[in-house]
């Protein structure tokens, strides 16, 4: 049982290239995330999925767009990298609805935009 | 929207010693109440929930308190330890448990 993996652990793009974050669980959980992280600011979510073929818009989707390819995975793209998104992106996933139980996180993927 | 406050943003402490860690929220309508850690280089990991209708939670070492009036609820380690060195982030959910704001995270620091 592997939990949530993410792939790439660690990416470098140049501003206006394009990537996408992977994002895998084997739990069979209904509901997935991405979020950011930045020094002093906490965890910030970017979209969400509450289930297989439905996704929302977090508190700072721009700049992003998200697929949620069946219930076990969850990718986020980049599709033209600014400086602004250089951050640690986490990806989580529950059984319930984001405020209902516990999130299971990733182990996070380092992305710097040069 | 919600907005939760954290604080300290940094805690050092002795081996031994209890740490306490504060967080507000602004919406009187949250329900949901987790604490998580994330150790460095690693995805955070749930260590204690609270939910509205509990004012304490004891797990091990571990308490979380709620003060539902004042609108803030509290993380307490007691008799710390090294490997409690991490960052700790407190969220809160709204009432419909369709979002989960975290603070901005607290960098604990036990030393022996």
């Amino acid at each position: 049982n592997a939990g949530v993996t993410q792939t790439p652990k660690f990416q470098v793009l140049k501003t206006g290239q394009s990537m996408t974050l992977q994002c895998a669980q084997d739990m069979n959980h209904n509901s997935m995330y991405w979020y950011r992280q930045d020094p002093g600011m906490g965890l910030r979510l970017i979209y969400y999925s509450a289930s297989e073929g439905t996704t929302d818009k977090g508190e700072v989707p721009n700049g992003y767009n998200v697929s949620r390819l069946n219930k076990r995975e969850f990718s986020l793209r980049l599709e033209s990298a600014a400086p602004s998104q250089t951050s640690v992106y986490f990806c989580a996933s529950s059984e319930a609805g984001q405020g209902r139980g516990e999130q299971y996180f990733g182990p996070g993927t380092r992305l710097t935009v040069t | 929207g919600e907005n939760v406050e954290q604080h300290p943003s940094t805690l050092s402490v002795q081996e031994g010693d209890s740490a306490v860690i504060k967080c507000t929220y602004s919406d009187s309508a949250s329900n949901y109440f987790p604490w998580y850690k994330q150790e460095l280089g690693k995805g955070s990991q749930l260590i204690i929930d609270i939910r509205s209708n509990v004012g304490e939670k004891k797990d091990q070492r571990i308490a979380v308190t709620l003060n539902k009036t004042a609108k803030h609820f509290s993380l307490h380690i007691t008799e710390t330890q090294p490997e409690d060195s991490a960052v700790y982030f407190c969220a809160a959910s709204n009432q419909a448990g369709t979002a989960l704001i975290f603070g901005k995270g607290t960098t604990l620091s036990v030393s022996s």
